[in-house]
């Protein structure tokens, strides 16, 4: 079976750092991934998503950036926090050609200070 | 472009009563419709999906969903809530064919009253 492991858990940071998220996926090949981000417990903001390695679409321009340097892992990053990046974020993947559902992992909450 | 409503912040329901999380869409062609559930500081579970055919769409832990094309709805339904059935549901739209994931609607917190 299919599952999804996202971490840190838990993160805490200063203003100004730099960030690194990590999410693979095991038990499919080729999947398609995606990071969104929740605010304050709420709606889902897409981020980024990828069909494939190297291959990273940009919903909406931020602070933050995105890679896929293999098939299963998908990675979040940024050179200096803000406030703003506080958040909830979510990794997830579909498979390609299916009738869209995403499965989710179970998120990492960033906290900027 | 896709857009997805849940008018509701907030549904209260007693115990043992029906419940129903409102959704609309607004979506030029035939959209892939999805609910999802999400408990405190986790992620996403996938509840129940409408694609074509019957328009009541049957899910996970006794949800049900009905589809109204000349409303535009997609209003997630239960007979009877539990207590456990607290939490934070979201409603989707996939027009199918691309990779760009899902669009949301804000989130109905659901709270069941004891």
């Amino acid at each position: 079976s299919q599952t999804i492991h996202q971490w840190p858990a838990t993160l805490v940071q200063p203003v100004g750092s730099p960030l690194s998220l990590e999410c693979t996926v095991e038990g499919t090949s080729n999947p398609n991934l995606y990071w969104y981000r929740q605010a304050a417990g709420r709606g889902l903001q897409l981020l980024f998503y990828s069909v494939g390695i190297g291959q990273i679409s940009s919903e909406v321009p931020q602070n933050l950036s995105a890679s896929r340097p293999q098939d299963r892992q998908f990675i979040l990053s940024s050179k200096k926090l803000l406030l703003s990046d506080s958040g909830f974020y979510l990794c997830a993947w579909s498979v390609l050609g299916n009738t869209g559902e995403l499965f989710f992992g179970e998120g990492s909450r960033l906290t900027v200070l | 472009a896709q857009s997805v409503a849940q008018p509701e912040d907030q549904v209260n329901v007693a115990e043992g009563n029906p419940l129903t999380v409102k959704c609309t869409y607004s979506v030029s062609g035939n959209p892939y419709l999805f609910w999802y559930v999400q408990y405190p500081n986790r992620g996403l579970q996938f509840l129940l999906k409408y694609i074509t055919g019957d328009n009541l769409v049957k899910g996970s832990y006794g949800f049900e969903a009905e589809f109204n094309k000349s409303q535009t709805s997609f209003h997630l339904k239960k007979p009877s809530a539990l207590v456990s059935d607290s939490a934070l549901y979201f409603c989707a739209v996939w027009m199918g064919g691309g990779a760009d994931g899902l669009t949301f609607g804000k989130g109905t917190h659901l709270i069941i009253q004891p």
